[in-house]
């Protein structure tokens, strides 16, 4: 159990373009979902975290306009890089909360690949 | 607040001998812990957590890790280390509902 998704799983996109990456609950509701940025040989960096229904909360630093999060329901999430540059290009990584089989506890999904050139 | 130190970012070790990853977390209230593995290209997979009650949290793969409040430590271990246990872990702690992620250690198997 406790099933995240993401998609896609690799994209490679121009400069100037946006995209937008799925993370899904397959098997709980997910009260809240994050969205993380990783580096090469680093660690996460939180981004925003999302509530269904309301708007993101973002973190110190990130641009909400830049990365749009929506959370229109209880398994799905979407991050919308807009404008996308290469400085974006990194590894994205979502995970949700909400399972109440496991209650405090995130599951992560597999991440996103993000080119851009 | 809290935060998580890890302690050592690189570990190697040999096929069948100990694993042990350090953690140390600061808190002002009693923490929820955790240790996540994540293998190259991938998202992370939880290995075990410490919320409360029984101070050794056993978790998946063999590994284990032992709460200890008066060290503030959180280490992980598994007795006998496999080829496929090359990873990078990450120690977590719940801050402000979020998690606090130390900065990781990548473990590497000889054989």
């Amino acid at each position: 159990g406790a099933v995240v998704s993401q998609h896609p799983s690799r994209v490679i996109c121009k400069s100037g373009t946006s995209v937008k990456i799925e993370c899904r609950s397959l098997d709980f509701q997910a009260t809240t979902m994050f969205w993380y940025r990783q580096f090469p040989k680093q660690s996460l960096m939180l981004m925003a975290t999302s509530n269904e229904g309301s708007k993101a909360t973002y973190e110190q630093g990130v641009e909400k306009d830049k990365f749009l999060i929506n959370h229109a329901s209880l398994t799905l999430s979407t991050l919308t890089v807009t404008s996308a540059h290469p400085e974006d290009s990194s590894f994205y990584i979502c995970s949700a909360d909400g399972d109440r089989r496991a209650p405090d506890t995130q599951y992560f999904g597999p991440g996103t690949r993000l080119t851009v050139l | 607040a809290q935060s998580v130190t890890q302690l050592g970012s690189h570990v190697s070790v040999s096929e069948g001998a100990l694993v042990l990853l350090r953690c140390n977390y600061s808190s002002s209230v009693p923490p929820y812990l955790f240790w996540y593995v994540q293998y190259p290209n991938q998202g992370l997979q939880l290995l075990l957590k410490y919320t409360t009650g029984a101070t050794l949290v056993k978790g998946i793969n063999g590994f284990e890790a032992e709460f200890k409040k008066s060290e503030t430590s959180f280490h992980l271990t598994k007795p006998s280390a496999h080829m496929s246990d090359a990873a990078e872990y990450f120690c977590a702690v719940i801050l402000d509902y979020k998690l606090s992620f130390g900065a990781g250690t990548t473990v590497t198997v000889r054989a």
